[in-house]
């Protein structure tokens, strides 16, 4: 089975703080994805990366960045976090399209206060 | 970009009752549409999925329509059982943006 590992299961950080967070896939996926999740407004797309070294923006950009320097890492990173940011983290990936099924990991829940 | 709207966002049944949840997207150059359950605390998984070439997938007790014309598909679960409750989430992918676009969930509650 494909295993999409978070590296942390809560996080709780300040505002203004910098945040890492980490994704890992043990597949060889091409593509791996970090969504949002808030209630009511289910999995809205934050960057995605079809290769290593590529990222594109999805819908929602603004106020994070992404790292893919290897094949099996995805990194998703919060530059000055702000409370707004609080939520529900998944990392996702895909053989070789996002038009397969995705595997998810088990999430990062982030507070920032 | 691709936009999927999702209804009703809680619905409850009795178990044995059939369960329908449906789906509208807005780019018509979308060419697939899966689905996934989330139990509770747990990861997104797909269940069914169904390409734009298809009009109807079915597997055991669930059923996915989709309508090309009308820009919706459907998931249909019969014989609903109490595993059956979790949030379901439906999406599109447009090639054009090549990514999936989730709608905003159905929390499903089947009732013993």
């Amino acid at each position: 089975d494909v295993k999409v590992t978070q590296s942390s299961r809560y996080l709780v950080k300040r505002t203004g703080e910098k945040v890492f967070l980490e994704c890992v896939q043990d597949m060889d996926h091409e593509n791996m994805f970090w969504y949002r999740q808030d209630p009511g407004l289910g999995l809205r797309l934050i960057y995605f990366s079809y290769d290593v070294k590529m990222k594109e923006k999805g819908d929602i950009p603004e106020g994070y960045s992404v790292s893919r320097e290897k094949k099996e890492r995805f990194s998703l990173i919060l530059e000055s976090a702000s409370t707004n940011q609080t939520s529900m983290y998944l990392c996702a990936s895909s053989f070789s399209a996002a038009n397969e099924k995705l595997f998810f990991g088990s999430g990062t829940q982030l507070s920032v206060l | 970009g691709e936009n999927v709207e999702q209804h009703p966002s809680t619905l409850s049944v009795q178990e044995g009752d059939s369960a329908v949840i449906k789906c509208t997207y807005s780019d018509s150059a979308s060419n697939y549409f899966p689905w996934y359950k989330q139990e509770l605390g747990k990861r997104p998984q797909l269940i069914i999925d169904i390409r734009s070439n298809v009009g109807e997938k079915k597997d055991q007790r669930i059923a996915v329509t989709l309508n090309k014309t009308a820009k919706h598909f459907s998931l249909h679960i019969t014989e609903t059982q109490p595993e059956d409750s979790a949030v379901y989430f439906c999406a599109g992918y447009s090639g054009s943006a090549r990514q999936l676009t989730f709608g905003s969930g159905t929390q499903l509650t089947v009732l013993p």
